[in-house]
């Protein structure tokens, strides 16, 4: 069975442009976390998503939103994109709300100039 | 609010050599779950071990084991005997579980293990 699927590997922006990021989680697995993980700032969580729903998101700007398409993919939008913005977005998944562990996907490095 | 400390930035050990990972958390919930994840040079995290607050067991897996300590908040990861495999960032990691915050991640800052042949 497929894993956790990220798109694209690389995404390279200029300051100011949107970016997408796309996500697709395992098979039955309803909850989808993001989270940025920025040199020298460590993972951190970014929004929660699960059956459809924005269910809780981190200390970020409202630039940064996403939503959960009914086949639990999930996109993370990311507006007036800033220098910082800089970092590897990491998607996760897990069946439901039952705190088992969660599954990464290889990320998506966005660069931004 | 949750708060986990990895302090070893970065261990370099040469093969064979055993290496523990230190991690203290803070969290003011009775119910808590606690992970390790390995990051490769890839990128991908890798799910290592999860425990619950009411398991205090310790737990070994081949090479690794985990020592978890409620009295010191702390959760530390042992790998024995070293391969070169195992260069990784190693990421201690929190969760209050989906009634607090919906099982969001709250992670140490990683360590950087480099095992030298």
């Amino acid at each position: 069975e497929a894993g956790v699927t990220q798109s694209p590997t690389h995404l390279i922006k200029t300051r100011g442009q949107q970016a997408t990021l796309r996500c697709s989680p395992i098979s039955g697995h309803t909850s989808v976390y993001w989270y940025q993980q920025a040199l020298g700032l460590g993972l951190q969580f970014l929004l929660w998503y699960d059956e459809g729903e924005e269910r809780n998101r981190g200390n970020f700007p409202p630039r940064f939103s996403g939503r959960q398409f009914p086949n639990y993919s999930s996109e993370l939008n990311v507006n007036a994109l800033e220098l910082e913005d800089s970092a590897l977005y990491l998607c996760a998944a897990m069946p439901g709300l039952s705190p088992n562990e969660q599954f990464f996907g290889p990320g998506t490095r966005l660069t931004v100039l | 609010a949750q708060k986990v400390t990895q302090a070893q930035t970065e261990i370099s050990v040469v093969e064979k050599e055993d290496v523990t990972l230190d991690c203290v958390y803070e969290t003011r919930d009775t119910t808590y779950y606690l992970f390790w994840y390995k990051q490769p040079p890839s990128g991908e995290l890798v799910f290592l071990i999860r425990r619950n607050s009411f398991d205090e067991q310790n737990e070994i897996s081949g090479r690794y084991s985990w020592n978890f300590q409620k009295s010191t908040s702390s959760f530390n990861f042992t790998i024995t005997a070293s391969q070169v495999v195992d260069s990784a960032v190693y990421f201690c990691a929190l969760s209050e579980g989906w009634k607090a915050a919906g099982n969001k991640l709250t992670f140490g800052g990683g360590t950087r293990v480099l095992v030298k042949p």
